[in-house]
């Protein structure tokens, strides 16, 4: 079975502020696939990055950084100078590719992220 | 990337009747996958639906509440049935694009449903 966990449920940081949301996931797949999306008010979900298993560089996209390390099952991601635009729910989400778990995405409960003014 | 459509995009429904979720994507893509988001809640996968064959639904999930249709390669349909207030929910599209690991999983706007 997989699982992923985002313990926190809300956080609430002033703009310019650095953020790390925190994913920790479980699965017996030794390959597989994870996820981070943002859903803003409006209800979209849009995709942030996909990360392979087998690939643990870290990587950065702007203002944004994922910190995967497999010895911990971890996913963890990093806002740098949070902006009033980057609040929203943030979802991590799981996939394995062995057989009865292929293409299916497991969500964590999301984060809810409010960066004030 | 894929650029994903739904229609509607919202619906106030009374209870014991049917809605028809479309969604329409731009491109051809072989897996498409219904989930459903509750208020406050994570999203949930309904079913997974492959052009020509049968829908596979989740544990929880039955077709007679949740027919699905998926006539091409860029179309999907799903009804939710006979619905309570308990159905109200947001109801995502969602296509897989590229292979093996290059695979992506893009989603659409969400129809937002609820059942009075």
């Amino acid at each position: 079975a997989q699982k992923v966990t985002q313990a926190q449920t809300e956080i609430s940081v002033v703009e310019k502020e650095d953020v790390t949301l925190d994913c920790v996931y479980e699965t017996r797949d030794t390959t597989y696939y994870l996820f981070w999306y943002k859903q803003p008010p409006s209800g979209e979900l849009v995709f942030l990055i996909r990360r392979n298993s087998f690939d643990e560089q870290n990587e950065i996209s702007g203002r944004y950084s994922w910190n995967f390390q497999k010895s911990t099952s971890s996913f963890n991601f990093t806002i740098t100078a949070s902006q009033v635009v980057d609040s929203a729910v943030y979802f991590c989400a799981l996939r394995g590719i062995s057989s009865g778990s292929a293409r299916q995405l497991t969500f964590g409960s999301g984060t809810q992220l409010t960066v004030l003014p | 990337s894929a650029v994903i459509s739904q229609k509607p995009s919202r619906d106030i429904c009374q209870r014991g009747t049917s809605l028809t979720i479309q969604c329409q994507v731009d491109s051809q893509v072989t897996m498409m996958f219904w989930y459903r988001q509750q208020p406050g809640q994570s999203l949930t996968l309904i079913a997974t639906a492959n052009q020509g064959s049968e829908a596979t639904y989740e544990s929880g999930f039955v077709i007679d509440k949740f027919p699905i249709s998926r006539p091409n390669l860029t179309f999907s349909t799903l009804t939710v049935s006979n619905m309570s207030p308990e159905d109200s929910s947001i109801y995502l599209c969602s296509v897989e694009t590229g292979a093996g690991f290059r695979s992506e999983q893009y989603f659409g706007p969400g129809t937002r449903l609820t059942v009075t």
